[in-house]
Order: C-alpha cells, then sequence, then structure tokens
C-alpha cells in the first residue's frame, strides 16, 4: 500500500524559499504508474493545486504560482520535492503531498500534511 | 474565490439524505470529470468520489456522485454521525489561463 509522508522546517522567512520533500514508500516513485503532486490549505480556507510531477521528469505547474514553484524528483532517495520561493504570509498553509494514477482521474492518496508558517 | 462554487454548509440528521452541490463552467466541469473529498477534522483529504460517479475501494455506497452539464452533487443517504466533515468538489480546468486542477471551496457538513 502506497504512502506518503510530508517533512520540511515549519516556519520560513518572508522572502525567503519554501523547500518541502515527501518520501514514498510501499511503492517506486520511478514507477510510469503514478504522477505525484502538491496541494496546500490555508487555515480555514480551502484547497489549492501547486503542481504535479511525473517520473520522467515531466512538471505541471498552477499557472497563478508558475513563476515561483519547482517541483523534482530523487528517485534515489524515493522522493519528490517542492520549492516555493519569494514566500509571503499568504503562502502559510498545511502543505500536501499526494499520488495521481496514470490514466486515472483523481489524487488517490495523501499524505497527512505539514503546516508550513511564513514570518520573520 | 474559488472556481468551483460549493454551498459553505449542509446538515441533516442521522439517516437523512443530504446532497451537496458543486458549479463551474464549460472549461471545468462542462469538459471534464469531477471528483469529491472528503476531510474529516484535523486529517487530510480522502478520495470520496472519482471520474463523476465512481467510488474507491471501502467507501461505502451510502455516497453517490452525479453531474450534468457544468454542475456536479455529492448525495450521502443514511447520514451518520461520522460523515460530519468538510466536502470538496474537483475537476481539470482548461482554460486560456493555462491548465490547472480547481477546487470548491468546500462544504462544511453538520450531523444534527
Amino acid at each position: 500500500q502506497l504512502q506518503l509522508q510530508e517533512s520540511g522546517p515549519g516556519l520560513v522567512k518572508p522572502s525567503e524559499t519554501l523547500s518541502l520533500t515527501c518520501t514514498v514508500s510501499g511503492g517506486s516513485i520511478s514507477s510510469s504508474s503514478y504522477y505525484w503532486g502538491w496541494i496546500r490549505q490555508p487555515p480555514g480556507k480551502g484547497l489549492e493545486w501547486i503542481g504535479s510531477i511525473y517520473y520522467s521528469g515531466s512538471t505541471y505547474y498552477n499557472p497563478s504560482l508558475k513563476s515561483r514553484v519547482t517541483i523534482s524528483v530523487d528517485t534515489s532517495k524515493n522522493q519528490f520535492s517542492l520549492k516555493l520561493s519569494s514566500v509571503t504570509a499568504a503562502d502559510t498553509a498545511v502543505y500536501y503531498c499526494a499520488s495521481f494514477p496514470s490514466g486515472g482521474d483523481a489524487f488517490d492518496i495523501w499524505g497527512q500534511g505539514t503546516m508550513v508558517t511564513v514570518s520573520s | 474565490q474559488s472556481v468551483l462554487t460549493q454551498p459553505p454548509s449542509a446538515s441533516g440528521t442521522p439517516g437523512q439524505r443530504v446532497t451537496i452541490s458543486c458549479s463551474g463552467s464549460s472549461s471545468n466541469i462542462g469538459s471534464n470529470t469531477v471528483n469529491w473529498y472528503q476531510q474529516l477534522p484535523g486529517t487530510a483529504p480522502k478520495l470520496l468520489i472519482y471520474s463523476n460517479n465512481q467510488r474507491p475501494s471501502g467507501v461505502p455506497d451510502r455516497f453517490s456522485g452525479s453531474k450534468s452539464g457544468t454542475s456536479a452533487s455529492l448525495a450521502i443517504s443514511g447520514l451518520q454521525s461520522e460523515d460530519e466533515a468538510d466536502y470538496y468538489c474537483a475537476a481539470w480546468d482548461d482554460s486560456l489561463n493555462g491548465q490547472n486542477w480547481v477546487f470548491g471551496g468546500g462544504t462544511k457538513l453538520t450531523v444534527l
């Protein structure tokens, strides 16, 4: 059974870069069976898709965040990562990583989420 | 402001049937399938319905989904106290601004 776990700093200063990692267990991140994605949820608000990546390295980003987002895969560690630059308080949120089956229709397995606060 | 529109709240008594609506446009619901997620308090979202009306393994058949035109609905029959949660609809959006997964603002379901 696929499991995902987010990790990274819980506090980031304004204008700096937010960096998070999602560790995948129970399956290979190099598998063509999945896309991998990041979704966030500001406190008390709804969900926002940040972007997704395929094992081949192909990336897909939310147009509203595209200029600040980089998602990458580290096959040696079975991880994928999120970098969000020039953060502001508006980027304070719970960040989730999730899997999306190739040929499927939805993010089917989610990590537990990690809270990131942007504050000086 | 969310791209997909949901009522902020819904409620029902145990055993009742409730429905939650999700309204979009031709660039998302009108041309792509709809998914529904359930988020229990303090937990990550869980996939409840995919491809408009399909249930993942383990999801009770009390939950059902439908789509018509640019709107979708989630129905919960035989309401139970453990159904109290936030529910989100989602769809792929192909617009002039680019391609994007979009979500509704969420509906908080209260079991009275």
